[in-house]
C-alpha cells in the first residue's frame, strides 16, 4: 500500500508553453501533498505544500504564479509550470502524506523529468 | 540557513567494511528525523526514522542530542547498499526538508 504515481514520467515542451504534472495517491487519501524539485546529482528542494481544498503554501523564493498548484481532490494534486523556460528544466517529484495514526509517513512519486527547449 | 548538514558528498567503502553516513542538525529540542534512500533509477523511500529505533536492512541511526547528530551506521556494507542517502528533519508545518545527501558507493 501507500503508492504515489506521477504523470507524465517525462515531458518535453517548448519555451513559453505551459505544462501540467499530475500526482496521485493510488491507495490512500492525502489531504497534504508536497512538490519538490531536484537538480542533477543534488538534493530535493521543497517547492510547496499542497493542501486539499485550499491554497498551496509556497516556500520562500518559489514563484506561485509560475508554479500553479491545485489539490482539488483527496487523491490528486497538479503542478502547472506556466510559460516554461529552459531554466525550469528539472526533475519534479511529488509526495503525499499518509495519515493513519502510525507516526509521520510521507510517500514519494517516481518523479517527472521536464525538459524545456 | 541549512538546519541539516551532511558533510560528505560521496562516501566510498569496500564491501564488508563498516559504514557511517553523517548527519548533524541545528534544531533545538528533539526534532523528528528520518533517513531516506534513493537507489539508482528508483523513487525516494523511507529507510528509517529515529522514533522507531529500528534496524532496516542492517542500518541503524541514533539521535545524539549532545552532539546534535543522527548518523546512519551499518557494520558491514553490501554492494546493494550503493545509493544516495538523505537525512531529513520534519520541520514546523509537518514538512520534510532534505539535507544535501551523501552518495554511498560500495566497492567489491
Amino acid at each position: 500500500g501507500a503508492v504515489v504515481s506521477q504523470h507524465p514520467s517525462w515531458v518535453i515542451c517548448k519555451s513559453g508553453t505551459s505544462v501540467k504534472i499530475e500526482c496521485r495517491s493510488l491507495d490512500f487519501q492525502a489531504t497534504t501533498m508536497f512538490w519538490y524539485r531536484q537538480f542533477p546529482k543534488q538534493s530535493l528542494m521543497l517547492m510547496a505544500t499542497s493542501n486539499e481544498g485550499s491554497k498551496a503554501t509556497y516556500e520562500q523564493g518559489v514563484e506561485k504564479d509560475k508554479f500553479l498548484i491545485n489539490h482539488a481532490s483527496l487523491t490528486l494534486s497538479t503542478l502547472t509550470v506556466t510559460s516554461a523556460h529552459p531554466e525550469d528544466s528539472s526533475f519534479y517529484i511529488c509526495s503525499a502524506r499518509h495519515d493513519r495514526g502510525q507516526g509521520y509517513e510521507q510517500y514519494f512519486g517516481p518523479g517527472t523529468r521536464l525538459t524545456v527547449t | 540557513a541549512q538546519r541539516v548538514t551532511q558533510p560528505e558528498k560521496l562516501l566510498s567503502v569496500f564491501k564488508g567494511a563498516p559504514v557511517e553516513l553523517k548527519c548533524n542538525y541545528s534544531y533545538s529540542g528533539s526534532p523528528e528525523l528520518f533517513w531516506y534512500v534513493q537507489y539508482s533509477r528508483q523513487r525516494l523511500q523511507l529507510l528509517l526514522r529515529h522514533i522507531s529505533r529500528e534496524s532496516i536492512k542492517g542500518f541503524t541511526a541514533d539521535l545524539n542530542k549532545g552532539e546534535t547528530s543522527f548518523h546512519l551506521k551499518k557494520p558491514f556494507a553490501q554492494e546493494e547498499d550503493s545509493a544516495m542517502y538523505y537525512c531529513a528533519p520534519l520541520e514546523y508545518g509537518n514538512k520534510l526538508v532534505f539535507g544535501a545527501g551523501t552518495i554511498l558507493r560500495v566497492k567489491s
